[in-house]
């Protein structure tokens, strides 16, 4: 049972265009997600996060949505860099876990 | 100040052999955990442990046992290895288990 979805394996988007990646979950308890990025032959890294008390949590150029009743939620990079091609994960806890449930990632290209 | 360290980088086994992977961190984190990461699989989790001395399992712990004996160090052992645990690790650490989590570089084993 896959709580947290990437449905989308790959993404392409031109250098300076906005790139939307999208997770979705199953758990109505989840109530703090994050989203990873993930170089080759690196380690993910931390990115960016929202609690389920906001819809919106900017950082520079990156904005993550959070849409309870959809249960769904979405990354934005404005503008996209050569530098952001890498693979994101998004995951999801709820109060009390002992772990972090992630999605299956989504691999970005910037296309310069 | 390391962070999280993982131990080897790279090993190559036979079908049969046994090997322990070593997670270590600096960051007086709770919380270990192993992953495996597979194309198209995301990241899985194996086991992980939420203070020194205990140790549970995750999505897909069949093949693999650990312990933590130490709080700083987290160790993953094959028993015997199969082609089917060709992968790349990831250790990773935190606080808790709804906080942000951070991995190591990875360790990259192919089971012959």
């Amino acid at each position: 049972d896959q709580q947290v979805k990437q449905n989308s394996p790959s993404l392409s988007v031109q250098e300076g265009r906005i790139s939307i990646l999208n997770c979705d979950y199953t758990n109505s308890m989840f109530d703090y997600f994050l989203w990873y990025k993930k170089y080759p032959a690196e380690g993910p890294t931390f990115l960016i996060s929202i609690s389920s008390i906001k819809d919106k949590n900017e950082d520079g150029r990156f904005t993550v949505f959070l849409n309870k009743s959809a249960k769904h939620l979405s990354l934005h990079i404005v503008p996209s860099q050569p530098g952001d091609s890498a693979v994101y994960f998004c995951a999801a806890s709820e109060e009390g876990a002992q772990k972090l449930v992630f999605g299956q990632g989504t691999r970005l290209t910037i296309n310069p | 100040n390391a962070g999280v360290t993982q131990t080897p980088k790279f090993r190559v086994l036979k079908t049969g052999q046994s090997m322990t992977l070593l997670c270590a961190q600096d960051m007086n984190h709770e919380y270990m955990y192993w992953y495996r990461q597979d194309p198209g699989m995301g990241l899985r989790l194996i086991h992980y442990s939420v203070g020194e001395g205990t140790t549970a399992k995750g999505e897909v712990p069949d093949g693999y046992n650990v312990s933590r004996l130490k709080k700083q160090n987290f160790l993953l052992g094959l028993e015997s290895a199969a082609p089917s645990q060709t992968s790349v690790y990831f250790c990773a650490t935190a606080r808790d288990g709804t906080d942000t989590q951070y991995f190591g570089p990875g360790t990259r084993l192919t089971v012959l």
